[in-house]
């Protein structure tokens, strides 16, 4: 059974603070995505790797930065958090070679106070 | 930059109603469209997907949409919704971004069907 694993379902932290959310999966992907989700929005996404070390910006990308040493884990990092923060904090993955279908993992409600 | 726009941000149908939800995209390459559906308390979950061929495309659970290249369109179809259909639906687009694929979604359409 494929899995997409987020480190932490609730998170709270302070505003100023550096946050480290973690995102692993079992599958081999090549393709990972962090997306945050806000009511009326939809899912915005935040980055992508396309491989180890690889990273693109997507379409909101600012107070964010992303870490991919390893195949399995997308670390998606906010250097200084702010209220403006707080959201759902989505995280995917999918092969790359036919762009099938993307694997979801169970969210992250991350709050900054 | 591309973009996926999902007019409908609320429906509400009574059961056996038909559904359509529309979902337009801005991209002027290759795109491949996808449909996800979230329901309450679960996972996003594929519900269809239009690479090439038929535009008409079937998925899960009795749905189907179909892609008009000239309208850039992919709206999402249902002849007979149930109440077990009341989820959130997300449009979405493949798209090339510098040297990978990246996977945009439209605002979601939030779907109750009234018993």
């Amino acid at each position: 059974d494929v899995k997409v694993t987020q480190s932490s379902r609730y998170l709270v932290k302070r505003t100023g603070e550096k946050v480290f959310l973690e995102c692993v999966q079992d599958m081999d992907h090549e393709n990972m995505f962090w997306y945050r989700q806000d009511p009326g929005l939809g899912l915005r996404l935040i980055y992508f790797s396309y491989d180890v070390k690889m990273k693109e910006k997507g379409d909101i990308p600012e107070g964010y930065s992303v870490s991919r040493e390893k195949k399995e884990r997308f670390s998606l990092i906010l250097e200084s958090a702010s209220t403006n923060q707080t959201s759902m904090y989505l995280c995917a993955s999918r092969r790359d070679r036919d762009l099938s279908e993307a694997f979801f993992g169970q969210g992250t409600r991350l709050t900054v106070v | 930059a591309q973009s996926v726009s999902q007019h409908n941000h609320h429906v509400i149908l009574s059961e056996a109603a038909s559904l359509e939800l529309g979902c337009n995209y801005s991209y002027g390459g290759t795109v491949n469209l996808f449909w996800y559906v979230q329901y309450p308390g679960q996972h996003l979950q594929l519900l269809l997907k239009y690479f090439s061929g038929d535009p008409l495309v079937k998925g899960i659970k009795g749905f189907e949409a179909e892609f008009i290249k000239s309208k850039f369109s992919f709206n999402l179809r249902k002849p007979s919704v149930q109440w077990s259909d009341t989820a959130e639906y997300f449009c979405a687009v493949n798209a090339l971004r510098g040297a990978g694929n990246m996977l945009t979604f439209g605002g979601g359409t939030r779907l109750m069907v009234k018993p």
